[in-house]
């Protein structure tokens, strides 16, 4: 079954301190992995989508990367504007156009 | 561009009563999808439409909810009767076809429902 896990679930993080986000994931056959950011009462937002190992994708503080199995949304010198809950999703190498998320991880980074 | 519209953006309704949600996709798109996102289960897609026409249910819970799209700018999400386990928040997105690409998929601000 494919399956999506994002940790940690919650990260408190001071304005300059970096740190990274996890999205491990078991699909059958990887089209594309997608990253997006959900601000409260918002629907989510499109960061990045990676397509195969090895790929890498920068916006701003953001840098993405991705493995066979895992990927990582890296935040250097995050400010308190990037608080935010950041959603990984897979979708698989079937025809079909379903996106699977994980649960997220709610990042609050503290002046 | 308005962007994926939805309403209302909120409701409190009694269990049993019958909810109707609202989607305007972005003009051009032609996949639609309705997504229900809770704490325990996270953004779960309910299903989704090409062109007007149901691609794939299989996310739709149960025979009480029901989805149409009559035309191209426009699609319903109907739950009857409703349930308390029923309260989430309903989004609705749209996307245009292009390699099945996720970077393609706008979502709408949600619909907050909550069965009491």
């Amino acid at each position: 079954e494919d399956q999506v896990t994002q940790s940690p679930e919650a990260l408190r993080l001071q304005e300059g301190e970096s740190s990274s986000l996890n999205c491990s994931y078991t699909v059958s056959g990887l089209r594309g992995l997608f990253w997006y950011r959900q601000d409260p009462g918002k629907g989510p937002e499109f960061l990045f989508t990676l397509y195969s190992a090895g790929e890498e994708k920068e916006k701003e503080r953001l840098k993405a990367t991705l493995t066979k199995k895992e990927s990582f949304l890296h935040i250097t010198a995050p400010k308190p504007e990037d608080s935010a809950t950041y959603l990984c999703a897979v979708q698989a190498g079937d025809s079909s156009y379903k996106l699977i998320f994980g649960s997220g991880t709610r990042l609050l980074v503290r002046p | 561009d308005a962007g994926v519209i939805q309403s209302p953006r909120h409701e409190v309704t009694e269990m049993g009563q019958e909810v109707t949600l609202r989607c305007k996709p972005i003009s051009g798109h032609d996949y639609l999808f309705w997504y229900r996102q809770t704490m325990m289960r996270g953004l779960e897609l309910l299903i989704y439409f090409n062109n007007n026409v149901p691609i794939d249910d299989s996310g739709m819970p149960e025979d009480r909810f029901s989805a149409k799209m009559p035309n191209a700018s426009f699609s319903t999400l109907k739950i009857q009767p409703s349930e308390p386990r029923d309260s989430a928040v309903y989004f609705c997105a749209s996307s245009f076809y292009r390699d099945f690409s996720g970077n393609t998929i706008y979502f709408g601000e949600g619909s907050w429902l909550t069965v009491v």
